[in-house]
């Protein structure tokens, strides 16, 4: 049972490159999530889906996009990618309620230059 | 506003020693309250959480935390840490705001030293 799997793990971009990150959970959540780690400020929401077909913004989503290709993926590009989004990005998933702990993948380390 | 203030940012502390690790949220209606771990390279995983019920709450490997509503905390406790123990942990609180929303605190990093 994977879980969450997020690939890559590691990228190195330069500025005004683009690139998507994919997200993948083996678990029938209906709930998908975006997050990016940076030190000291924990962890920030990009975007989520509640469930398959829907997606809304969260803290951070300028400069994101995501799609919600199914129930199973939820992947999250940068158009344009800058300096500033030098980050640790994780995906989770949940099921739907308040009271359902989410379900982390192991991350994606990106650098931009 | 609804936030979780986690009070240290650094917990170093000595193996087989007594550890708290706390979490105080500010929110104006009922929440529920989680706690979860981050090894090194690693995603976070599920420590504990509070739901409903009695305020002490047990999880995974040997931690606890009470929930204390009328000071809005809820620290984290272990009676004896290990060195595997150290690693990053998150307190984080799941609020109805028109949807659940799950606000994160900036973590406390743990250091047990031998």
């Amino acid at each position: 049972n994977a879980g969450v799997t997020q690939t890559p793990k590691f990228q190195v971009l330069k500025t005004g490159q683009s690139m998507t990150l994919q997200c993948a959970q083996d678990m029938n959540h209906n709930s998908m999530y975006w997050y990016r780690q940076d030190p000291g400020m924990g962890l920030r929401l990009i975007y989520y889906s509640a469930s398959e077909g829907t997606t809304d913004k969260g803290e951070v989503p300028n400069g994101y996009n995501v799609s919600r290709l199914n129930k199973r993926e939820f992947s999250l590009r940068l158009e344009s990618a800058a300096p500033s989004q030098t980050s640790v990005y994780f995906c989770a998933s949940s099921e739907v309620g308040g009271n359902q702990p989410q379900h982390f993948g192991d991350g994606t380390r990106l650098s931009i230059l | 506003a609804q936030s979780v203030t986690q009070l240290d940012s650094q917990v170093p502390v000595f193996e087989e020693a007594p550890v708290e690790l706390r979490c105080n949220y500010s929110s104006s209606v009922s929440v529920y309250l989680f706690w979860y771990v981050q090894y090194p390279n690693q995603g976070l995983q599920l420590l504990l959480k509070y739901l409903s019920g009695s305020t002490l709450v047990k999880g995974i490997n040997g931690f606890e935390a009470e929930f204390n509503k009328s000071q809005t905390s809820f620290h984290l406790r272990k009676p004896s840490v290990h060195i595997s123990d150290t690693a990053e942990y998150f307190c984080a609180v799941s609020v109805w705001t028109g949807g659940f929303k799950t606000i994160f605190g900036a973590g406390t990093r743990l250091f047990v030293k031998a």
